[in-house]
């Protein structure tokens, strides 16, 4: 499968704690995109990064790549209970391909 | 941002009838909209990308007669369910790219909603 893999499954904190969710991948990639869900919901992009990029700042959040290892990371600082859903990574080989292949997720639990 | 809309959010259906969904970009053209099933608690599964003006591309797995896929127009797609099976039941989420924003504006990929759809 090309699925990528995200650790934890799942985490679960308290308001105003870190969060750290991981990704792996298994190909050289374009970009690497986050997305979060809300329950039965649709998708939400959050951030992109491209695979010339280490690091990219989006209000709290704070994304790395690491192409050498094909792992990137999500950093969500400063927790909200709002912030609790799902959190899929998604890699994007090339604009040739154009398709995304999603991680299996984190699910988050921000708990007041 | 560019929205995507699903049609309709939710379906129940007997097994053996057939089902629409329709997926439209609001407010910008996409020559390739993309169709996902989800089940629960597990990750997007891509099914197929949906090419204007021509077939669509499936995924190994999935069966293209199952699955029917439309794109008459560059802000339209449909996923017909045929024959629906409870085993069918499942999110469905579709997306697209604004494919005429142009430079790496493109890259990025916008959400419908999804439909769930439940087969008795």
């Amino acid at each position: 499968s090309q699925q990528g893999e995200e650790d934890p499954q799942a985490l679960s904190i308290q308001e105003g704690e870190n969060a750290t969710m991981n990704c792996s991948y298994k190909t050289s990639i374009n970009n690497l995109q986050w997305y979060r869900q809300n329950s039965g919901r649709g998708l939400v992009h959050l951030i992109l990064i491209r695979s010339n990029e280490r690091e990219k700042h989006s209000g709290r959040l704070r994304v790395t790549l690491d192409t050498s290892k094909k792992s990137s990371s999500l950093l969500i600082t400063a927790s909200r209970a709002a912030d609790t859903a799902s959190y899929f990574c998604a890699t994007d080989r090339s604009i040739s391909f154009q398709k995304l292949v999603f991680g299996t997720g984190t699910r988050l639990l921000v708990s007041p | 941002g560019a929205v995507v809309s699903q049609h309709p959010s939710w379906v129940i259906c007997k097994s053996g009838t057939s089902v629409k969904i329709e997926c439209r970009s609001l407010d910008f053209q996409a020559t390739t909209m993309f169709w996902y099933r989800q089940f629960p608690k597990q990750s997007l599964m891509l099914m197929a990308t949906s090419n204007e003006g021509s077939k669509a591309t499936y995924e190994q797995g999935v069966e293209k007669d199952k699955f029917l896929i439309n794109h008459a127009s560059l802000t339209l797609s449909t996923l017909t369910v045929t024959s629906a099976h409870p085993e069918d039941s499942s999110f469905y989420i579709c997306s697209a790219r604004d494919t005429l924003a142009g430079g790496t504006s493109t890259d990025t990929q916008y959400f419908g909603p999804g439909t769930r759809l439940t087969v008795l």
